[in-house]
């Protein structure tokens, strides 16, 4: 079952600071973060495992709330180059990887 | 190190053609996915290998899609007569373990037309 995310779109100024969450029916197993910029491969950000840990590098970060089955991505001083669409993807034990529809993000200067 | 390479980049066939695509994964890497992107979708899981044991193809659409990997590393999806709502881009992921909590690193992807 797919992932709902919200918001399905967001635009930011540069330097503002933006959330992005991913919810499951599901229980979890794990949740992962992608990025994908117009006509290119999405690329990996980040993996949270069940257990509501929380993960980042230099200015993103996610947690992983098990009991609600919701990831959110936070988005720091946004930066030009962090425009494009966000997609979570969730794991459940035995089942298909599904990625969920998408948040797209755009930073103006 | 290279990454995942697909080809072609670009596919236009008539309905009802076969075509065949082509995924070469990073080498080593023991995982290997094929997903279906839609225009303005998330990518949407097709199949999955590790090694050249196909593990899951639940997601294939319909018995005219079929994938192999008969070397354990470079895969092919392979299309037969195709239909306009195969148009899509087709993407190939690879990761270095067994399928769980894995980063998956991704092709440029077949972008497929049909008309």
């Amino acid at each position: 079952q797919q992932p709902v995310q919200s918001p399905q779109a967001v635009i930011l100024r540069e330097g503002e600071d933006a959330v992005i969450n991913c919810s499951s029916s599901k229980a979890l197993y794990s949740v992962h973060w992608y990025r994908q910029k117009h006509g290119e491969a999405p690329v990996f950000l980040m993996i949270l495992l069940k257990g509501g840990e929380q993960k980042g590098h230099d200015k993103i970060s996610a947690s992983f709330n098990e009991k609600k089955q919701q990831s959110s991505l936070y988005l720091t001083a946004s930066q030009l180059s962090y425009s494009g669409t966000y997609f979570c993807g969730t794991e459940i034990l035995g089942q298909n990887f599904v990625f969920g529809p998408g948040t797209r993000l755009s930073v103006l200067p | 190190g290279a990454g995942v390479s697909q080809s072609p980049r670009y596919k236009v066939a008539k309905r009802g053609q076969d075509v065949a695509l082509r995924c070469d994964p990073i080498s080593g890497h023991v995982s290997l996915f094929w997903y279906q992107q839609a225009l303005g979708q998330g990518p949407e899981f097709l199949t999955y290998f590790q090694n050249e044991a196909q593990l899951d193809k639940s997601g294939l659409p319909s018995d005219r899609f079929f994938a192999e990997r008969p070397e354990g590393s470079v895969s092919t999806l392979k299309i037969q007569r195709t239909q306009q709502e195969d148009s899509a881009v087709y993407l190939c992921a690879s990761a270095n373990a067994g399928r769980g909590a894995l980063e998956q690193y991704f092709g440029p992807g077949t972008r497929l037309t049909v008309t």
